[in-house]
């Protein structure tokens, strides 16, 4: 019983458009969100985080939008750079004590 | 600017040894977790602690056990290595806003 899912194993954007990365949740007690970018053979690094009482977090080019009514959360990234091509994982938690992370994207940038 | 260590970067066992992957953090932060990653299964829980000497199980704790005697130490145990626990480890330490991990561990078992 997935509580985290993305349900997009891939995704292939063209450098300078916009990537948009979803996560879908069940557990309606969640009350805070974090995205990560993991390259091989290294461990994730923290990108962005939205509490529960907000809708929208930006930072630079990486943007997370919570939508609790339908317990989906999203991460856009604009422009996308080659750079960005890594698996990103979307985890949800209570105060972090617990983090529940799904399976992760692969988004692939190409020129 | 290191935060959190793992002691090994790749691990070759034999099947049937006893493996520690040892983790530290810097941060002294209460919460430390071990996951493990394989492909198509994404980031998986084996085990987590609040506090010194506390632990519980995750998702898949089947085949391991850990140890936090001190708040900056996590050791992940495999009691009889096999080869289904060939994986990347990853340890991970937390506060309540943010989270940091390890640069993981990738261990083979033959």
């Amino acid at each position: 019983d997935q509580q985290v899912k993305q349900n997009s194993p891939s995704l292939s954007v063209q450098e300078g458009r916009i990537s948009i990365l979803n996560c879908d949740y069940t557990n309606s007690m969640f009350d805070y969100f974090l995205w990560y970018k993991k390259y091989p053979a290294e461990g994730p690094t923290f990108l962005i985080s939205i509490s529960s009482i907000k809708d929208k977090n930006e930072d630079g080019r990486f943007t997370v939008f919570l939508n609790k009514s339908a317990k989906h959360l999203s991460l856009h990234i604009v422009p996308s750079q080659p750079g960005d091509s890594a698996v990103y994982f979307c985890a949800a938690g209570q105060n972090t004590d617990k983090l529940i992370f799904g399976t992760g994207t692969r988004l692939q940038v190409f020129p | 600017d290191v935060k959190v260590t793992q002691s090994s970067r790749y691990l070759v066992k034999r099947t049937g040894e006893k493996v520690f992957l040892e983790c530290v953090q810097d941060m002294d932060h209460e919460n430390m977790f071990w996951y493990r990653q394989d492909p198509g299964l994404g980031l998986r829980l084996i085990y987590f602690s609040y506090d010194v000497k506390m632990k519980e199980k995750g998702d898949i704790p089947e085949g391991y056990s850990v140890s936090r005697e001190k708040k900056e130490r996590f050791s992940l145990i495999l009691e009889s290595a096999s080869t289904n626990q060939t994986s990347m480890y990853l340890c991970a330490s937390s506060s309540p806003t943010e989270a940091f991990f390890g640069q993981g561990t990738r261990l083979t078992v033959v």
